[in-house]
Parts: C-alpha cells; sequence; structure tokens
C-alpha cells in the first residue's frame, strides 16, 4: 500500500502558486520524500525530491515539515501546462529502490 | 527521456496468448522497472531488476515474468495474456537517485 495520502484534485489559477499537499505521517528516518508528475498518459517526471531539509530547483520547492510527516509541492507561477496528476512518494534509496505509487492529485490550472 | 524505447506502444491480443512487451535502454543503467497503469489506480509495480539475471517480484507480479539477459533490454511476459492485463504499461529506469519512465505501452486483452 502507498505511504502517503494526497487529496483526489485541485484547482489553480494560472499564474498563482500551486501548493499541493502530502500526508505521510509514517514515514522512516531513511525515506525520502519524492514527487512526480503525469501528464496526459505519458510516463510521470520527477519533479523534486528531499529528505529533511526543504528544496527548490527550477521546476517547484519542497516544504516538508519538521516532524516530516508531511510536505508540500509548491509551484510558484502555475501554467497551463503544470495540468497533469501529482505524486507523492516516499522511498528509502537503496538497491532495491522500488517507487510505490498512490493515486495521486490531479492539479488541474485554469485560465 | 534517459534513452528509454518502449515497443510496441500499442498492442491489441487475444486472450490466451502469451505477449512480450521490450523495454530498452541506452545509458547501461542497472536498475529497470516494469509498471502497470490502470483506471482510478497509481502505477504499480510488477517487476524489477537490478542488474544482468538479476530480477524480483513487485506488487502486482502474478501472470507476469520477466527476462534481462542484457544490461539495456528488460522483457516483460505475459504467458497466457488475460483480460485483466488490459492496461497501460511503463518501464522505468533509475539514474541516480531518480527514475525515469518510457512512453508506455498500451495493451488491450480481447
Amino acid at each position: 500500500d502507498a505511504k502517503t495520502t494526497q487529496p483526489p484534485s485541485m484547482d489553480c489559477a494560472e499564474g498563482r502558486a500551486a501548493n499541493l499537499p502530502c500526508n505521510h505521517s509514517t514515514i522512516s528516518g531513511n525515506e525520502y520524500v519524492y514527487w512526480y508528475r503525469q501528464i496526459h498518459s505519458q510516463g510521470p517526471q520527477y519533479i523534486i525530491h528531499g529528505l529533511k531539509n526543504n528544496e527548490t530547483n527550477e521546476m517547484a520547492s519542497l516544504i516538508i515539515t519538521e516532524d516530516r510527516k508531511s510536505s508540500t509541492l509548491i509551484l510558484p507561477h502555475a501554467t497551463l501546462r503544470d495540468t497533469a496528476v501529482y505524486y507523492c512518494i516516499v522511498r528509502v534509496v537503496d538497491n532495491t529502490d522500488k517507487l510505490i505509487f498512490g493515486t495521486g492529485t490531479r492539479l488541474q490550472v485554469f485560465p | 527521456d534517459a534513452g528509454i524505447t518502449q515497443s510496441p506502444r500499442h498492442k491489441v491480443t487475444e486472450t490466451g496468448t502469451p505477449v512480450t512487451l521490450r523495454c530498452h535502454q541506452t545509458e547501461n543503467h542497472r536498475y529497470m522497472y516494469w509498471y502497470r497503469q490502470d483506471p482510478g489506480h497509481g502505477l504499480r509495480l510488477i517487476h524489477y531488476s537490478y542488474g544482468v539475471k538479476d530480477t524480483d517480484k513487485g506488487e502486482v507480479s502474478d501472470g507476469y515474468s520477466v527476462s534481462r539477459s542484457k544490461t539495456e533490454d528488460f522483457l516483460l511476459t505475459l504467458e497466457s495474456a488475460t483480460s485483466s492485463q488490459t492496461s497501460v504499461y511503463f518501464c522505468a529506469i533509475r539514474r541516480d537517485t531518480e527514475a525515469f519512465f518510457g512512453q508506455g505501452t498500451r495493451l488491450t486483452v480481447v
């Protein structure tokens, strides 16, 4: 079973920040938080990941709470092309390295 | 796209026939994965490989087998296709700490 809980859907106005929450209350100390997104029926695309500290890259920011039981993916200026299903995943980066997907959040960006 | 090619991209087959899907990578990554995706579900792991001839089962492995005789190819076989195996199949590779996915194979079993 997936170890994360996400809202099934969210809306966001174009140009505004999209804040996608994820609950991972059973996360272990050696598990990272990863975010992927899937546009239409394409293969999932990596966005960002983190362990404890907040992270930022050219696509998004990841805010992880101090107790690591939840996180938020932030798309600072959402565009129509950001409409997709966003998956929050916790994983141990080891030799098996399996990604366990949940059902994700369907983000709809509207004009 | 990390040099991942899935073939075929689309296939329709009859119940009871064997089907093999191919995942080919050009970057010699050690780890490769097969997932399936169905409506209402996220991606579910079928099998994965951590090297040539080293494979293991995922969460939905029943009815599927895999082989990896070369680093670049990871084959997924449905020995006797069933309608419940109608799905979109994604292959993935691991590069450093990130997974990269192919474009998917849409399989319909009639």
